[in-house]
């Protein structure tokens, strides 16, 4: 079966650095997508992987290891605003987007 | 100028009812969506469709149907509604490929059956 893990929840320190990992198990790999999503609101596109390495976007980077079937969220200097759900989705050999259950991120001050 | 928008946003309605969710979208784009967003918070696919295939998520039951009218609206009806569809529904679109992934999804519709 296809299947994408992330933790549950995670608590980190305003002005820290967090990393949010992402493992998955997908028949075939199209790319790996990060999303924030804020409680009571849409999800809303971070990042985009589809070759190994680092993707860096201002505050906010996303790994990839395609053989190892990893990524991570990298979020640093962090802010209140940041405290959210991020989840992280695949696209596999049928273009479809296979989504994590999402990991509540808990910024505290 | 809102880029995916979805009515209504809340919805409280009785077991048995039939009821609609409409979604437009202003983008341009491809291929819209239908998510389901229970308690749990896991976005789980019901549809996927644009103007050459509807994919139907087979775990959906067929009280659920979408229905596109032209390529920016894909509304969602449920016959029958059960207490289990308690959820909020987030309609998206997306471009095609290589795009497909980049969804914009609309604020969402939050239904309450009681």
């Amino acid at each position: 079966g296809q299947n994408i893990d992330q933790p549950t929840e995670m608590t980190a320190t305003e002005g820290a650095i967090v990393q949010i990992n992402c493992t998955y198990q997908t028949s075939g790999f199209n790319g790996l997508f990060w999303y924030q999503q804020h409680a009571g609101e849409a999800p809303t596109f971070l990042s985009y992987n589809v070759l190994d390495g680092l993707e860096e976007k201002g505050r906010f980077s996303s790994f990839l290891s395609r053989s190892k079937g990893y990524s991570y969220l990298l979020l640093k200097e962090l802010q209140m605003k940041d405290s959210a759900s991020y989840l992280c989705a695949v696209r596999d050999s049928n273009y479809q987007l296979i989504w994590g259950a999402g990991t509540k991120l808990i910024i505290k001050p | 100028d809102t880029a995916v928008s979805q009515t209504p946003k809340y919805l409280v309605t009785q077991m048995g009812n039939d009821k609609s969710i409409k979604c437009e979208q202003n983008l341009g784009h491809d291929t819209m969506y239908w998510y389901k967003q229970d308690s749990k918070k896991f976005l789980k696919i019901m549809f996927s469709y644009n103007n050459k295939e509807l994919i139907i998520n087979e775990t959906v039951p067929n009280r659920f149907s979408p229905k596109s009218p032209d390529k920016a609206h894909l509304n969602l009806h449920i016959n029958s509604l059960e207490l289990g569809d308690s959820a909020v529904y987030f309609c998206a679109s997306s471009q095609d490929a290589p795009d497909l992934g980049v969804l914009t999804f609309g604020a969402g519709s939050r239904l309450t059956v009681l």
